[in-house]
């Protein structure tokens, strides 16, 4: 079981670039997150998937784009890249439902804007 | 509007002593609560958690104390060991949705 792996690791991008984070779960989980850690800021949740095909804002979702592609995967696509997005992303996932559970995350991708 | 607040950035604790984390909440809908550990250059990793309906839960060293009236949870850690040097996140979750509301992470320093 690999667990949730995200690519690619690190990325630099120049301002008005687009790329798209991947990121893929082999626990037949239901539910998919993308957050961004920023020091001193913790983890904030840009969007999530509580299942295949639908997808919801979380509390920083201005300049980004996800996609449930199906069950394994879900990605996030910066479609003009800032500054301000400089970040470490993170994806999570968890069995989701009514079941007190916990997220499971991956290693992460260390994204530089310029 | 900070729902998780880990007022303290840092903490320095001896090894062998207890390590206590601290963590406050707003949101009164929250009915379960989780710490996550991380390590540099690494994700986040589960570590212990605690539904609404009890007040302590305790795995190993472990033990996570919840006080509802006072929207308040602790970690301690006892007893502390080097490799628990790391920065611990308090989250929380409400009923409604499988949303994880995130502190900002308290850095846990195990001197030796």
């Amino acid at each position: 079981n690999a667990g949730v792996t995200q690519t690619p690791k690190f990325q630099v991008l120049k301002t008005g670039q687009s790329m798209t984070l991947q990121c893929a779960q082999d626990m037949n989980h239901n539910s998919m997150y993308w957050y961004r850690q920023d020091p001193g800021m913790g983890l904030r949740l840009i969007y999530y998937s509580a299942s295949e095909g639908t997808t919801d804002k979380g509390e920083v979702p201005n300049g980004y784009n996800v996609s449930r592609l199906n069950k394994r995967e879900f990605s996030l696509r910066l479609e003009s890249a800032a500054p301000s997005q400089t970040s470490v992303y993170f994806c999570a996932s968890s069995l989701s439902g009514r079941i007190y559970n916990e997220q499971f995350f991956g290693p992460g991708t260390r994204l530089t804007v310029l | 509007d900070q729902q998780v607040k880990q007022n303290s950035p840092s903490l320095s604790v001896q090894e062998g002593r207890i390590s206590i984390l601290n963590c406050d909440y707003t949101n009164s809908m929250f009915d379960y609560f989780l710490w996550y550990k991380k390590y540099p250059a690494e994700g986040p990793t589960f570590l212990i958690s605690i539904s609404s309906i009890k007040d302590k839960n305790e795995d190993g060293r472990f033990t996570v104390f919840l006080n509802k009236s006072a929207k308040h949870l602790s970690l301690h850690i006892v007893p502390s060991q080097p490799g628990d040097s790391a920065v611990y996140f308090c989250a929380a979750r409400t009923n409604r949705d499988d949303k994880i509301i995130f502190g900002k992470g308290t850095r846990l320093h195990i001197l030796p």
